[in-house]
């Protein structure tokens, strides 16, 4: 089975500053590991996936997430933030069967001025 | 040139009332998704479609009925609408191996208050 965790609803950061997101995950399986970003009144996008090969993966707008096993985390991060990242961004994880998606319950990131 | 469209996007009604959602895909997917999201933004799968055969029907009670008439359709009718409804229902597509590789496409969501 697999579940995955958002240790914070709500991040608040500067803008310029460092964003950190973090995402653990639970798997009995080889995981795949993905990012999703929510913008207000629209549907979720792919920000980043892991499925094999390098652990540090790079997404769109300067993302990028690395897996790290022996922790099993899966924590996003962008250098410096801009105000036009500020969203609700979504961890999720699937395993070998097949359609199965289950993703965090969200982290609303505030940037501030 | 919309790749997952859903209609309507709001949609307020009473309880009791039996009301549908449309989702339509171009992008020439296999799989299409029915997901919930609550007001917690909690994001839960409810059914998936694979070539119009039903792969995955979540704890879900049958009150809400799948309809697939097409691979590139799949619409979701709720029947005697409770409160508990309320929720922002989402659409998705994907390629057959989606999963594996991450690429599910998400429509804009429907946005469902009962009163």
């Amino acid at each position: 089975a697999q579940s995955v965790t958002q240790l914070g609803s709500h991040v608040s950061v500067s803008e310029g500053a460092l964003v950190l997101l973090r995402c653990n995950y639970s798997s009995s399986v080889p995981p795949y590991l993905f990012w999703y970003v929510q913008y207000p009144n629209q549907g979720l996008q792919l920000l980043l996936k892991y499925t094999t090969g390098a652990t540090l993966v790079k997404g769109i707008n300067g993302f990028e997430a690395e897996f790290k096993k022996s922790e099993t985390s899966f924590h996003l991060t962008r250098p410096s933030a801009h105000m036009s990242d500020a969203a609700e961004y979504f961890c999720a994880v699937s395993g070998n069967n097949f359609n199965k998606f289950y993703f965090g319950s969200g982290t609303k990131l505030n940037v501030k001025p | 040139d919309t790749a997952v469209s859903q209609t309507p996007k709001y949609l307020v009604t009473q309880m009791g009332n039996d009301k549908s959602i449309k989702c339509e895909q171009n992008l020439g997917h296999d799989t299409m998704y029915w997901y919930k999201q609550d007001s917690k933004k909690f994001l839960k799968i409810m059914f998936s479609y694979n070539n119009k055969e039903l792969i995955i029907n979540e704890t879900v009670p049958n009150r809400f009925s799948p309809k697939s008439p097409d691979k590139a359709h799949l619409n979701l009718h709720i029947n005697s609408l409770e409160l508990g409804d309320s929720a922002v229902y989402f659409c998705a597509s994907s390629p057959r191996d989606g999963v594996v590789n991450g690429e599910q496409f998400f429509g804009p969501g429907t946005r469902l208050t009962v009163l």
